[in-house]
């Protein structure tokens, strides 16, 4: 069965560091997403992507967030200065549908980012 | 108002009791309300997913009832076995969105034999 695959599964940081996590999108998936959850909270919608360009951000996607399709398989998410606060598990979904359609979202395992 | 919100926060059933879970929203802009389980160390996983023209949508063991006037849905799990033990989400989409959901605080569910 096809799968978001995510790497690294879990990743330690030090404050101020860039912080890059890579997603694999099932293959004719055309609507990329990343989730983050912050321990013990709910999952939270950071940004959606579509057609090489973001579609869509809440909030919490500020300036130090930026998300990149590199090639025609990976989907990036970066962090360019980690703070504390970023710590969560950070999930990358992908949908065969999108816009005003419903779309299943699959989701990959996660990667834990660790802040310290 | 783009808050979802969940109850119980946690839940102890026996074997093949049934689980019920809340959640009840404010913006009548959703137009998708899936479930998600998550298991420990995992993704959540699309378990169950209902539109707001439909009352009820039954899958297996598992029902969403749907209250488009109470702006509530609830999931419930019949004959709940200790494999069903999970966190479990609601969720809403926006219409018209890019398929953003909000995620409601999860329910861990435990299931004893």
């Amino acid at each position: 069965e096809p799968e978001v695959t995510q790497t690294p599964s879990h990743q330690v940081t030090q404050m101020g560091q860039e912080v890059i996590l890579r997603c694999v999108p099932i293959s004719n998936h055309l609507y990329f997403y990343w989730y983050r959850q912050i321990l013990g909270q709910k999952v939270e919608f950071l940004v959606s992507f579509y057609n090489n360009e973001i579609s869509e951000k809440s909030e919490i996607f500020d300036d130090q967030f930026s998300v990149e399709r590199p090639d025609g398989s990976n989907f990036t998410l970066k962090i360019r200065s980690t703070k504390l606060e970023d710590s969560a598990m950070y999930f990358c979904a992908s949908s065969e549908l999108g816009r005003g359609r419903t779309g299943e979202l699959f989701f990959g395992e996660g990667s834990r980012l660790t802040v310290l | 108002q783009q808050q979802v919100k969940q109850s119980p926060q946690s839940l102890i059933v026996q074997k093949g009791g049934i689980s019920i879970i809340n959640c009840a929203y404010e913006n009548t802009a959703f137009d998708y309300f899936p479930w998600y389980q998550q298991f420990p160390g995992k993704g959540p996983a699309l378990l169950i997913a209902i539109r707001p023209d439909v009352s009820e949508k039954k899958e297996g063991r598992f029902t969403i009832s749907f209250n488009k006037s109470a702006k509530q849905f609830s999931l419930h799990i019949m004959d709940s076995q200790p494999g069903d033990s999970a966190t479990y989400f609601c969720a809403a989409r926006f219409s018209g969105g890019y398929n953003k959901l909000i995620f409601g605080a999860g329910t861990r569910l435990a299931v004893h034999p």
